[in-house]
């Protein structure tokens, strides 16, 4: 495989749920990231990951927990989430050693919260 | 920190028109800029980037943009609309001096009709 996957690309979950969502990177990057779209706001910028440790936390709640256990994979552990929080979740890549910075999205988890 | 501002949340042309989406940037550095594209559901697509080589950047699908220090732009043309440029289109910047995340503006709304 190749490029940014994305598992699952659609989850639906009670509030009292525990969900995770799974990112992996086949291109040799070593910087990833969470961000979330929603409707009402621009692409927000989550968790970033640079060599597996996490160098920005933007603020966000703690019902989202990410996980970072090598510089392939990252998770995002969800719990007891609201509805405000149905958004599209989306994990990117980068190889910010090499200068370029330029981002490789996946495809996405369209998230609902009910 | 750095940032863009996207002017025009939807921008709508006819088939064969010219495509002009606004870009501003914010930054105390030299900024890296990209451009994205977004299909519905999809993950994000880079379009183009300037790293401060030449201020006219080409990138895919006929699009192209330029870098205007004087006007703190970087707006994306294409010089005549196809019925499948129809998308969003997400205007974004390196995060910070120290950062390696992409900051992205609310993104334009692009429509074509025939």
């Amino acid at each position: 495989e190749t490029g940014v996957t994305q598992t699952p690309r659609h989850l639906v979950m009670g509030m009292t749920n525990k969900k995770s969502l799974k990112c992996e990177q086949h291109l040799g990057h070593n910087a990833m990231y969470w961000y979330k779209q929603s409707a009402k706001k621009p692409l927000e910028l989550m968790f970033v990951y640079n060599f597996k440790e996490q160098t920005e936390n933007n603020s966000v709640p703690s019902r989202f927990s990410p996980e970072c256990p090598n510089s392939s994979h990252l998770f995002l552990h969800l719990h007891t989430l609201q509805p405000e929080d149905s958004a599209l979740y989306l994990c990117a890549s980068s190889h910010p050693g090499q200068n370029s910075f330029e981002a490789f999205f996946g495809q996405g988890t369209r998230l609902t919260v009910v | 920190a750095q940032s863009v501002t996207q002017l025009g949340s939807h921008v709508s042309v006819s088939e064969g028109a010219l495509v002009l989406l606004r870009c501003n940037y914010s930054s105390s550095v030299p900024p890296y800029l990209f451009w994205y594209v977004q299909y519905p559901n999809q993950g994000l697509q880079l379009l183009l980037k300037y790293t401060s080589a030449a201020t006219l950047v080409k990138g895919i699908n006929g699009f192209e943009a330029e870098f205007k220090k004087s006007e703190t732009s970087f707006h994306l043309t294409k010089p005549s609309a196809h019925m499948s440029d129809a998308a969003e289109y997400f205007c974004a910047v390196v995060h910070g001096q120290a950062g390696t995340a992409l900051i992205f503006g609310k993104g334009t709304t692009l429509s074509v009709s025939s």
